[in-house]
């Protein structure tokens, strides 16, 4: 079965900084990985997604996730911070259970990283 | 843009009670999706529903919970009998079903369930 791990629980920043949420993958099949967003009170917004087709990805508000295969891991980055990035984080993934198996859109999430911007 | 739609943002109910809790997913979108999230916890996937049929679901959605589409607009989870562990954030969501396993899944801004 798939799962997904994020280090970190919270993340603090400064405004301007460098933005690092971390979150590693166990598959037994190709993974299909996908970062959400979410600002209070609102849903989840996919931020970007790996689908196979390049390994760095890059997605809204300057966000950007490089899949690497060895390090089973999806980390999302941002070069500069911003006040407006303050949210909860979710990194998940959706693949089949088993090779041969199929899941009908099934994703599974991490536990969920909160970003703190300072000013 | 479209958007889904969940209602009520808030529900309060007694232990035993039945709930249903009301989902609108974006008109051109097939495959729809409830999720949940206790308060501290991961967000769990719930169940799939596709062509008026479950797809998928998890080891969570046990008899208590069914999913209906009762008219080409609505999509609903009920909870026939709710427990005090039922209290969590319920999430619609729903995709185009193009490529299920890279489609984007599209996500309402939750239902806060609590039981007393």
């Amino acid at each position: 079965a798939q799962s997904v791990t994020q280090l970190g629980s919270h993340v603090s920043v400064s405004e301007g900084a460098l933005v690092l949420l971390r979150c590693n993958y166990s598959s037994s099949v190709p993974p299909y990985l996908f970062w959400y967003v979410q600002y209070p009170n609102q849903g989840l917004q996919l931020l970007l997604k790996y689908t196979s087709a390049a390994t760095l990805v890059k997605g809204i508000n300057g966000f950007e996730a490089e899949f690497k295969k060895s390090e089973t891991s999806f980390h999302l980055t941002k070069p500069s911070a911003h006040m407006s990035d303050a949210a909860e984080y979710f990194c998940a993934v959706h693949g089949a259970s088993n090779a041969g198996g199929t899941s009908y859109g099934k994703l599974t999430f991490g536990q969920g990283t909160i970003l703190t911007v300072h000013p | 843009e479209p958007e889904v739609t969940q209602t009520p943002s808030h529900q309060v109910t007694q232990m035993g009670q039945e709930v249903i809790l009301r989902c609108v997913p974006i008109s051109n979108h097939l495959y729809f999706y409830w999720y949940r999230q206790i308060l501290g916890q991961k967000v769990e996937f719930l169940v799939s529903f596709y062509n008026n049929e479950i797809s998928e679901k998890s080891e969570i959605f046990d008899d208590q919970f069914s999913v209906e589409r009762p008219d080409g607009s609505n999509f609903t989870l009920k909870i026939r009998s709710t427990k005090l562990e039922d209290s969590a954030m319920y999430f619609c969501a729903s995709s185009e079903a193009v490529r299920l396993a890279t489609d984007t899944q599209y996500f309402g801004p939750g239902t806060r369930l609590t039981v007393l």
